[in-house]
């Protein structure tokens, strides 16, 4: 099955600095990459997606890649804000097949 | 926020207990999911339907079973619970094919069982 790594596993960056997290999955068949946000206690609430037909996808300050011959994505946040600190899950998938996640990273940013 | 609500929220219960879960939407949306949180594990699949009495296993799912009667109940059962299933369950929701189309969670059961 599919094998998804999720790097790193805690990050803490300043108020308004950037912010990276990377996945990287094993089938190349995988097409489908959402990423989730959970707040302590609460619900992993999907915040971006992206399908291999296209390399990026933004949302104000938050945006995918996707680099399909590497076989990796990644989250990117800019203009960090403390509501930004959670934990933030990637997944990968194909039509007719579960969604396979990464182990999580638990951003904090300081005000 | 998807219409989902997971029952009950927190749960203590001994070992040996059979344990029920339930997960209800108001989505009428296909397909419905189990998963378990655990630290160092992110989200695992548990089961899956994909209709109503249309349920298949995911990659964790020795120790549970589950059933979907109607199209917005999905139940979780541990039929003899272990502390290795103590664990936050959550449900999850989607509306199109499997794999293909975004998932949507419950706020989660904590379950403990000592």
């Amino acid at each position: 099955g599919e094998n998804v790594e999720q790097h790193p596993s805690t990050l803490s960056v300043q108020e308004g600095d950037s912010a990276v997290i990377k996945c990287t999955y094993s089938d190349s068949a995988s097409n489908y990459f959402p990423w989730y946000k959970q707040e302590l206690g609460k619900r992993p609430q999907l915040i971006i997606d992206i399908r291999s037909n296209v390399g990026e996808k933004k949302d104000q300050r938050i945006a995918v890649t996707l680099n399909k011959t590497a076989k990796h994505f990644s989250l990117h946040i800019t203009e960090t804000q403390p509501e930004d600190s959670a934990v933030y899950f990637c997944a990968a998938s194909k039509a007719g097949n579960q969604f396979y996640f990464g182990t999580g990273t638990s951003l904090t940013v300081i005000p | 926020d998807a219409g989902i609500t997971q029952s009950p929220r927190h749960k203590v219960t001994e070992t040996g207990t059979p344990v029920t879960l339930r997960c209800h939407q108001t989505e009428n949306h296909r397909y419905m999911y189990w998963y378990r949180q655990d630290p160092g594990h992110g989200l695992r699949l548990i089961h899956y339907s994909y209709g109503v009495k249309d349920t298949d296993k995911g990659e964790v799912s020795d120790g549970y079973s589950v059933s979907r009667s109607k199209t917005e109940d999905f139940l979780l059962t541990l039929e003899s619970a272990t502390s290795s299933q103590t664990s936050v369950y959550f449900c999850a929701i989607s509306e199109g094919q499997r794999g293909n189309q975004p998932q949507h969670f419950g706020d989660g059961t904590r379950l403990s069982i000592l």
